[in-house]
């Protein structure tokens, strides 16, 4: 079956530590995005990548780390310069981020950290 | 720049009666709409999409959306709700950059 995985689905970490969160898809799609949701503020970008070895700045990428080393692979480092890093992580992929294609999005992880 | 509102981060309603959700939206260029559902602790799935040509759009579940340049609007309805419909709604707008904007979602609970 093709799609998105997220793994793990439920992350806890002490305050100061950096976490790795990752994403791997199948589709066989170029671009990839990572989405932070929090509660009645919908989902907010955080990085994007539209081809291997190259990524941007989304709208919130201050305290966020990612690589795109591999097509299938796009991993998101959340770093202790994040000042409010407990929330919903949702990695999502697209064919190649042009056109009107639509984001598939995978179960998504959700990071507690204390 | 774009940007999506989503009147009510709530809806109440009654299994069987209509369903509506509000989306208004503005771009700088001609948009892409989409509307997503997601279930508690999941991911997002697509329900339908505006590109272009006809502005009723049908998707997936018995949903349908109508995009309204006049209003900036692309309001998700549903004849008959049903309890498998309780879940969050969210509006997307795919303006300049190709980027997706969220709105922040609507909390649909079905009532008995």
């Amino acid at each position: 079956d093709g799609g998105i995985t997220q793994s793990p689905k439920y992350l806890f970490r002490k305050e100061g530590q950096n976490v790795t969160l990752s994403c791997e898809q199948n589709l066989n799609h170029d671009a990839m995005y990572w989405y932070r949701q929090d509660p009645g503020q919908g989902l907010r970008l955080i990085y994007y990548s539209q081809i291997v070895n190259d990524f941007q700045k989304g709208d919130i990428a201050e305290g966020y780390s990612v690589s795109r080393e591999k097509k299938e692979s796009f991993p998101l480092t959340v770093t202790s310069a994040q000042k409010n890093p407990t929330a919903f992580y949702l990695c999502a992929s697209s064919i190649s981020g042009q056109g009107v294609e639509e984001q598939y999005f995978g179960p998504g992880t959700r990071l507690t950290v204390t | 720049a774009q940007s999506v509102t989503q009147l009510g981060s709530h809806v109440s309603v009654s299994e069987g009666a209509l369903v509506l959700l509000r989306c208004n939206y503005s771009s700088s260029v001609p948009p892409y709409l989409f509307w997503y559902v997601q279930y508690p602790n999941q991911g997002l799935q697509l329900l339908l999409k505006y590109t272009t040509g006809a502005t009723l759009v049908k998707g997936i579940n018995g949903f349908e959306a109508e995009f309204k340049k006049s209003e900036t609007s692309f309001h998700l309805t549903k004849p008959s709700a049903h309890m498998s419909d309780a879940a969050e709604y969210f509006c997307a707008v795919r303006g300049a950059g190709n980027m997706l904007t969220f709105g922040g979602g609507t909390r649909l609970m079905v009532k008995p």
